[in-house]
């Protein structure tokens, strides 16, 4: 298997951009993660699927912040419109069953907003 | 809520030195345990992980044992190498909050040649 695969792996941008951040999870796997790793909030969940449903959105930042997962094989994070304290790394993460527990990661997307 | 306290960092050793990374934790239930490993660059990797009292979760010669007397779970290693140097995270999840896992901040270790 591929693993989980997110697309940019990094983005540059200015402030006031809409940035989008993709990311597959592994196939057959229910769960996706989107987290957000900053020097210094460390590794923040910001929201989370199951079966492509929303289930928990509380640590979305805010309304510039949204998330999306149309089919079991796609997801996006959107920010909108950016700003520099975005700047972070934002991984996705997928897991297979309500039973395991265990989050497979992906690469990561460093994005800088100027 | 749930909480994961790990010792903070960073942790610099020599290669062949014993490593420990302490680790406690707050649940209101039952929770499985575990270590990821972010190596610099990558996402998180699980290193290993327990389920249960007393369960030991083994990998690549880390180990770590579920005490839940002490509600802690320390990682251990006998001899470090220097590619074992990472960031490493101590996690909780409840089956009640799903596939949710709560991080500790994490521990950055460094070992030098």
């Amino acid at each position: 298997d591929a693993g989980v695969i997110q697309s940019p792996r990094h983005e540059v941008t200015e402030m006031g951009q809409e940035v989008t951040l993709r990311c597959k999870p592994i196939s057959g796997h229910d769960y996706l993660f989107w987290y957000r790793q900053t020097m210094m909030r460390g590794l923040e969940l910001l929201i989370y699927f199951n079966n492509n449903v929303p289930i928990d959105d509380s640590g979305m930042p805010e309304d510039r912040f949204s998330a999306k997962m149309p089919n079991a094989s796609f997801s996006t994070l959107k920010i909108q419109p950016s700003e520099p304290r975005d700047s972070a790394v934002y991984f996705c993460a997928s897991s297979p069953t309500a039973s395991s527990y265990e989050q497979y990661f992906g690469p990561g997307t460093r994005l800088t907003v100027t | 809520g749930d909480s994961v306290t790990q010792m903070e960092g960073p942790v610099t050793l020599s290669e062949e030195a014993f490593l420990t990374i302490n680790c406690t934790y707050t649940a209101t239930g039952y929770p499985s345990l575990f270590w990821y490993v972010q190596y610099p660059g990558e996402g998180l990797q699980l290193l290993l992980k327990a389920t249960k009292a007393d369960d030991k979760g083994s990998n690549k010669g880390f180990e770590a044992t579920y005490r839940k007397e002490t509600t802690s779970f320390h990682l251990e290693k006998g001899s470090v190498q220097v590619s074992d140097s990472a960031v490493y995270f101590c996690a909780l999840s409840e089956r009640a909050a799903g596939n949710k896992l709560t991080f500790g901040g994490g521990t950055r270790v460094l070992v030098k040649p």
